[in-house]
């Protein structure tokens, strides 16, 4: 079954502190692989995208890496500050394409960060 | 300008009730979707089209109906609703379905039946 699990559930971090969130898959055939962040009362919004080529990917103080071989993938985040408290969930899209175009894409439940003052 | 937006945002309403949510985009794409976040936060796709065409139907409930008048528009229709639906519902949209291209999501809409 595909599926996508994250972990840990919540972190909560001191603001300036750095920290790293993991997600492991077992989505097969894999097309790519996306974290996204989730305000509260929010939709989510994409930070980066990563092919099975690409091992790091930047955005700001988020780096994200994936490892193609053992499923994972983890989100950096660097020199935390408040309004980077909010949900952040990490997406693989299949690799079945649909009508021609691209695979459907499987959440994981996300991770919940709050940056304390 | 809202890029991708949903109309209400909040909700509630009796069980046995039939309710809609309406989706619109400005961003020119081909492909939207709507989305289930349960109180477990998993997002879980219920539908996709493109072009006004179903490309994808989440063995949902025919309860709910989805129905695209044009591709910049979803509209969700929800038939005799039941405690379990109660959740937040995302509308999203991208230029072409899943892919490298990037889905852009509305504000949500809490569904609350009691």
């Amino acid at each position: 079954k595909n599926q996508v699990e994250q972990s840990p559930q919540s972190l909560i971090i001191l603001e300036g502190k750095n920290c790293t969130l993991q997600c492991n898959y077992t989505v097969s055939p894999f097309s790519n692989l996306r974290w996204y962040k989730q305000d509260t009362g929010r939709g989510p919004v994409s930070l980066t995208i990563m092919t099975f080529s690409e091992n790091t990917k930047s955005n700001g103080r988020y780096t994200a890496t994936l490892d193609a071989d053992t499923k994972q993938s983890s989100l950096h985040i660097t020199a935390s500050q408040l309004s980077d408290s909010a949900s952040y969930i990490c997406v693989v899209t299949e690799g079945v394409m649909i009508y021609n175009q691209g695979g459907k894409l499987i959440f994981g439940q996300g991770t919940e960060l709050s940056v304390k003052p | 300008d809202t890029a991708v937006s949903q109309t209400p945002k909040y909700l509630v309403t009796q069980m046995g009730n039939d309710k809609s949510i309406k989706c619109e985009q400005n961003l020119g794409h081909d492909t939207m979707y709507w989305y289930k976040q349960d109180s477990k936060k998993f997002l879980k796709i219920m539908f996709s089209y493109n072009n006004k065409e179903l490309i994808i139907n989440e063995t949902v409930p025919n309860r709910f109906s989805p129905k695209s008048p044009d591709k910049a528009h979803l509209n969700l229709h929800i038939n005799s609703l039941e405690l379990g639906d109660s959740a937040v519902y995302f509308c999203a949209s991208s230029q072409i379905a899943g892919g490298l291209y990037e889905q852009f999501f509305g504000p949500g809409t809490r569904l609350t039946v009691l």
